[in-house]
């Protein structure tokens, strides 16, 4: 069984601050897609990495592939208001397939205080 | 921009009866998934299909569960006979490669 532990699962900033969200697995996995989700809807695709020690970057967002394909990171800088939500990591193609199932962190409630 | 739709947005049901959840994928997806996300808990893993068939499912997609794809555009779970602890946020999901999209969701209580 393949496992995404997900940290922190609560995190409470002031607005400007910066913050990491980690996404650690025991497993190697062909994928991690970071999602964002808001309460009662789906989760929504923010990024995929797919080569270990692959870096991308969309605005204040950082997102980081570990070299070894088991562990991933989120990196917010100058955090806002508008970033609050459910952050998701999720890793897919476990056990050497390319596509398929995607398993789920527990997710990080983010919290970003005016 | 093309996006993966799920009718109905809330489903009521009471325990023992069948239910129909429905999607439509994005158009030139080839993979096609459900998952359900118990209130506070993980999005959890149901089945994959492609190319007509089932690819993959999990220990939860038993025998109550069905997926078919019954036209070029839908593809539809069926729950034969609902069971209380069935009541969860599904939802489905779509990709061409590794990127999976995701509907809103159907939320199904089972009263």
């Amino acid at each position: 069984t393949q496992l995404l532990e997900q940290s922190p699962q609560f995190l409470s900033i002031q607005e400007g601050e910066n913050l990491t969200v980690y996404c650690n697995s025991s497993s190697v996995f062909s994928s991690l897609q970071w999602y964002r989700q808001e309460p009662g809807e789906g989760p929504v695709l923010l990024v995929t990495v797919v080569t270990g020690g692959e870096v991308k970057k969309l605005k204040r967002l950082t997102f980081q592939f570990g070299d070894a394909r088991k562990d991933s990171s989120l990196h917010i800088t100058a955090a806002q208001p508008g970033d609050t939500g459910l952050y998701l990591c999720a890793g897919g193609g476990a056990g050497g397939t390319s596509y398929g199932k995607l398993t789920f962190g527990q997710g990080t409630i983010l919290t970003v205080h005016p | 921009e093309p996006e993966v739709t799920q009718t109905p947005s809330h489903q009521v049901t009471q325990m023992g009866q069948e239910v129909i959840l429905r999607c439509v994928p994005i158009s030139n997806h080839l993979y096609f998934y459900w998952y359900r996300q118990i209130l506070g808990q993980k999005v959890e893993f149901l089945v994959s299909f492609y190319n007509n068939e089932i690819s993959e499912k999990s220990e939860i997609f038993d025998d109550q569960f069905s997926v078919e794809r019954p036209d070029g555009s839908n593809f539809t779970l069926k729950i034969r006979s609902t069971k209380l602890e069935d009541s969860a946020m599904y939802f489905c999901a779509s990709s061409e490669g590794y990127e999976q999209y995701f509907g809103p969701g159907t939320r199904l209580t089972v009263t």
